[in-house]
This record gives C-alpha cells, sequence and structure tokens, in this order.
C-alpha cells in the first residue's frame, strides 16, 4: 500500500509567479483534500476533490485553483503569487468524498521572494 | 462559529507524566472530532478520533474525552514518552456529506527523558 506523496518537497518562487504543486494520492483513495499550514498554525482548508471535481471550498481567492485525474491523484495551482503564500501545502487522501481519516502527505514548502 | 480553539500553545511534560491538551468548539453540527500528531518535516497522523454520542475513547496510552453539553473535549497521553515529542492538532468536521476539517492552532509538546 502506497502512501500519500506530494512534489516537489520545497519551491521557492518570486511574487506573481505561478505554481503547480502535485499530490498522489493513497492507494484505494478517491479524495483529495489540500492544505495550507502556516509556520506555526494548523493547517487551514484550501479544497477538496472527489470524482474529478471540487466537492468543496475554504476562505481561498479563485487564484487557488485545482484538479483530480482519473487515477485519483492532484494539482494545485496558485496564480499570481503573494508573499503570505509562503507555507507548507498539504494534500490529504481520504475515501468517497469525505473528510474522515485524512492521510496526509509531508507536504510542499513553498516560499515565495 | 467554524473555529476549535486549542491550548496550551505548548507543554512540557516529565517522562511517565500524563499531557493533557484542551479544546473547544462552537457549531454544534461538528460531529466528527479528530486528533492528529505531527512530527517536524511530516503531514499531521490520525492519532484517535470521537463521535459525539460517547464521552471518552481509548486507544493504548491516548484517550480522548468528550463533553458534549460544553462543546469541550481533550486529549490525554498517559505515560508520556519522549518519542511523543511532537505538535498535537484537534480537529472538528461534519463528517457525514462533510468536506472539510477544522483545525485548531496546535500544541507542541515536549517529553523530558
Amino acid at each position: 500500500e502506497t502512501g500519500v506523496t506530494q512534489s516537489p518537497t520545497h519551491l521557492i518562487k518570486t511574487r506573481g509567479q505561478q505554481v503547480t504543486l502535485r499530490c498522489s494520492s493513497q492507494s484505494g483513495h478517491n479524495t483529495v483534500s489540500w492544505y495550507q499550514q502556516a509556520l506555526g498554525q494548523g493547517p487551514q482548508f484550501i479544497f477538496q476533490y472527489y470524482r474529478e471535481e471540487e466537492n468543496g471550498r475554504g476562505n481561498f481567492p479563485p487564484r487557488f485553483s485545482g484538479l483530480q485525474f482519473p487515477n485519483y491523484s492532484s494539482e494545485l495551482n496558485v496564480n499570481a503569487l503573494e508573499l503570505d503564500d509562503s507555507a507548507l501545502y498539504l494534500c490529504a487522501s481520504s475515501k468517497g468524498g469525505t473528510n474522515e481519516k485524512l492521510f496526509f502527505g509531508s507536504g510542499t514548502q513553498l516560499s515565495v521572494l | 462559529q467554524q473555529q476549535v480553539k486549542q491550548s496550551p500553545q505548548s507543554l512540557i511534560v516529565q517522562k511517565g507524566g500524563i499531557s493533557i491538551i484542551n479544546c473547544a468548539y462552537e457549531n454544534t453540527a461538528f460531529d466528527y472530532f479528530p486528533w492528529y500528531q505531527q512530527f517536524p518535516g511530516k503531514g499531521p497522523a490520525l492519532l484517535i478520533a470521537i463521535r459525539p454520542d460517547v464521552s471518552e475513547k481509548k486507544e493504548g496510552r491516548f484517550t480522548i474525552s468528550f463533553n458534549k453539553s460544553a462543546k469541550q473535549f481533550s486529549l490525554h497521553i498517559m505515560d508520556s514518552q519522549p518519542g511523543d515529542s511532537a505538535t498535537y492538532f484537534c480537529a472538528a468536521s461534519m463528517g457525514t456529506g462533510g468536506f472539510k476539517t477544522i483545525f485548531g492552532a496546535g500544541t507542541r509538546l515536549f517529553v523530558k527523558a
């Protein structure tokens, strides 16, 4: 059984650029959620994908967007990067469009300069 | 109403002692209350979870106590070990049909050998 894998592990971008983060869900999981974790804070929900569609969204602007692919892997795209976007981005997989028993990857550490 | 308030921010416990972390919520629609453990450089990992129809759940050295009327719940770590040193997050979600988990701000636990 493979766990949740995220790539890249670290990324440095400059303000205004665009970034794409990738996530492969755990074997047998068809739901992917993305969270943003600022330093010293708890994860904040960005959105969830289930059956290749956005299943719910947190309080993040439209420049945060995503995709889910037929193999249940997912991408998080952030346009027009701002300094405050610097954070750890976590992907979590689960089953059946729910958010119970989330399995998290180790995250992508994004630094915006 | 969507917040989960967690205390203390940090905790130092002697090896063999009991670690207690508290959380409070406001939204009575929450029906799933997990605790996650996060080590540096890793994503959160589900430790134990409870639903509001029970007042206590125990798994090994970890116990959740739940007080529905007070809208509070707590994590007790018995016989705390140095390997338990990590950041702990309480969380809440509307598990049935819900798509997002609300996390507390976290408690950094250090267990002294």
